[in-house]
């Protein structure tokens, strides 16, 4: 079974420019989170989804960030404009509904210059 | 002060020694409680979890919550230079309108062959 896939692994951009990430959840898996982690944190969640509703986004800086979950499957994140304290790596996890086993992928790993 | 908290290490342990990974909490509504695995340049992995108070063992690791002193600690028995990684723990409470689920910041752990 696939895992969780993110695209893209690593990105560099300069500030003000804008950027985008992909998730592809597990198969089947009706739950997408979005999470930041920051070097030596562990993750925050940005958002959640259940199936094509995002649930909770209270934690997400609307002005600059946004995110969408087509069809209750493929997920994007996006940064417009991003800033300098954006460097993070950016993880995407999905499960089986609300439970306590999240599966991860390996995340976007972002450099804003 | 932070709902979760967790000494962030480093912690350097020679191999087959047993090592305890703790978390502290204070809201007393969380329910369950997780250990995740993070290799480095990797998402998080979930090892094991407990619902409530009590142990669980699962191969050299063993999960105990307790749930009066808000305390939860992971041990590793027979360490390994493959155990060498962050450990993260999770913990959540709520339902569906409230969920919410907060990692600790990880404890580096190395063990050294």
């Amino acid at each position: 079974e696939a895992g969780v896939v993110q695209s893209p692994r690593y990105k560099i951009i300069e500030k003000k420019q804008p950027v985008a990430f992909w998730c592809n959840p597990i198969s089947g898996h009706n739950t997408l989170y979005w999470y930041l982690q920051n070097l030596g944190q562990g993750p925050e969640l940005l958002i959640r989804y259940e199936n094509e509703e995002a649930v909770d986004d209270s934690q997400l800086p609307k002005d600059r960030f946004s995110a969408e979950r087509l069809k209750g499957v493929d997920s994007t994140l996006k940064i417009q404009p991003a800033e300098l304290g954006d460097s993070a790596v950016y993880l995407c996890a999905s499960s089986l509904q609300l439970t306590e086993e999240q599966f991860f992928g390996p995340g976007t790993r972002l450099t804003v210059l | 002060q932070k709902e979760v908290e967790q000494d962030p290490g480093p912690l350097s342990v020679p191999e087959g020694a047993i090592v305890s990974l703790n978390c502290t909490y204070s809201n007393s509504a969380f329910q369950y409680f997780m250990w995740y695995r993070q290799y480095s340049r990797k998402g998080p992995e979930l090892l094991m979890y407990t619902y409530s108070s009590g142990n669980k063992e699962d191969g050299r690791f063993t999960a105990q919550v307790d749930k009066s002193s808000k305390y939860i600690s992971l041990f590793i028995r027979d360490s390994q230079p493959s155990d060498s990684a962050t450990y993260l723990c999770a913990m959540s409470k709520g339902g569906s309108g409230t969920y919410k689920y907060i990692f600790g910041t990880g404890t580096r752990l190395k063990v050294l062959a």
